[in-house]
This record gives structure tokens, sequence and C-alpha cells, in this order.
């Protein structure tokens, strides 16, 4: 078994902020994924990587970084945070791509903007 | 690209009644779907992986029926219980390393 860590679990910022979350995944896998989940709008990926120092864009990029230093981290920056966003962002990972393997969830990293 | 529906966003049954719900994919090469269940608070977590050459899978209260011709995949918790109240996602794949997921159903198992 593995377990995938995000942190912070909960992040508040300003208008304009930087911010950095963070996740880390023990199963030794090869993907990792970035999602945005709002509410009554499912999942929606912001960036993937198959591999380590790869990074690929997602359908709402847009805004963000990623980064894969290492196998077991994947971090996302929010550029510049917009006012009054908040959404839940999971981090997940699989054996090889989604097409063959089940993701595995972070327990989510809640984001609200003042 | 690949599209998901999922219907109802909402579903509220007694307990011991059964829970259906329905995901409408598009992309008729989509062979591997997904259904996850996420509690408040947390991740979500895997309950089924379906693969298309197989039609009627069976886990532990619930069965996954998958309609290839309508390109419909189906929940149904037979006999749901309050711990089933959560959301539910489906998910099918597009091209290598990517899944489109549906946007969620509400359950609340009342007793």
């Amino acid at each position: 078994g593995g377990i995938i860590t995000q942190t912070p679990k909960f992040l508040i910022g300003q208008e304009g902020q930087k911010l950095t979350l963070k996740c880390q995944q023990n199963f030794n896998h090869d993907t990792m994924y970035w999602y945005r989940q709002d509410s009554g709008k499912g999942l929606r990926l912001i960036y993937y990587s198959i591999t380590e120092n790869d990074l690929q864009k997602g359908d709402l990029s847009e805004g963000y970084d990623a980064s894969r230093e290492k196998k077991s981290s994947f971090s996302l920056t929010v550029t510049s945070a917009q006012k009054n966003e908040m959404a839940v962002f999971l981090c997940a990972s699989s054996m090889r791509g989604a097409h063959y393997a089940e993701q595995f969830f972070g327990p989510g990293t809640r984001l609200t903007v003042l | 690209g690949e599209q998901v529906e999922q219907r109802p966003p909402h579903l509220s049954v007694r307990e011991g009644d059964s829970a259906v719900i329905i995901c409408t994919y598009t992309d008729p090469n989509s062979y591997y779907f997904f259904w996850y269940k996420q509690e408040p608070g947390a991740g979500l977590q895997l309950l089924m992986k379906v693969f298309s050459s197989t039609e009627i899978n069976e886990g532990q209260g619930f069965t996954v029926l998958l309609n290839k011709k309508d390109k419909q995949l189906s929940l149904n918790l037979t006999a749901a219980h309050p711990g089933d109240s959560a959301v539910y996602f489906c998910a099918a794949d597009t091209n290598a390393y990517k899944v489109i997921f549906g946007k969620g159903t509400h359950l609340h198992v009342l007793p």
C-alpha cells in the first residue's frame, strides 16, 4: 500500500498572491496529476506529469505552473490568486497512464482567496 | 474530445432502497471506465474499474453495467445504507494518461 500526502490542507491567500501546493506519494508511481474540483463542475485536469521532470498541460493550465523535480513529488503554483476563488485541489498518481491504471488520490487542499 | 455526462446531480433514497447513477460517454473508442466514491473532506476512492469487454461487474453491494451500444455506464447500489452517502464520480479514458470525469452525483441515504 501507499499514501498520497497533500500540504497544506487549507490555504488562505490574498488576491494577486503566488501560492504553492505540494503533493508527495510513496507508491513509486510514474504518473502524477493535479485536478481542480469546483462544486457542480467535477474534476478538471490542470497539469500532469508522466515521469520526473516531465510536465503536460491539462484543460485548465492557464494561471498555474507545476514542477516535478522528483518522482515522488509534484507541486502546483497558483501564479496570481483571484479574489473570491474557492476550490479544492486534488493530487493523484497512477502506476502508468490512466488509460490502464486507476488513479489514487490525496485528501485535497482547500484554497480560499480573500 | 471525450465528454462524460453524469446524472442525476443529486439523489436521495431511503435506507434499503436502490440507487442508480448513469453516465453517458461520447467516445466509442473508450475502453476503460472507473467509478469513484468521495466522502466529505477526502479524496476519491476507486470503487470499480470496468473494461469494455465485460458488461456486468459486481462489487460489494453494488453492480456496474456497461451498455456499449448506447455508450452508457451505470452504478446500481442495490440496498443503500447511510454509509453509502457520498459523491460518486464516473470516468472514461481518452488518450493515454488521461481520463474525463463526470460532474458527480451527491447521494444521500436517509435512515
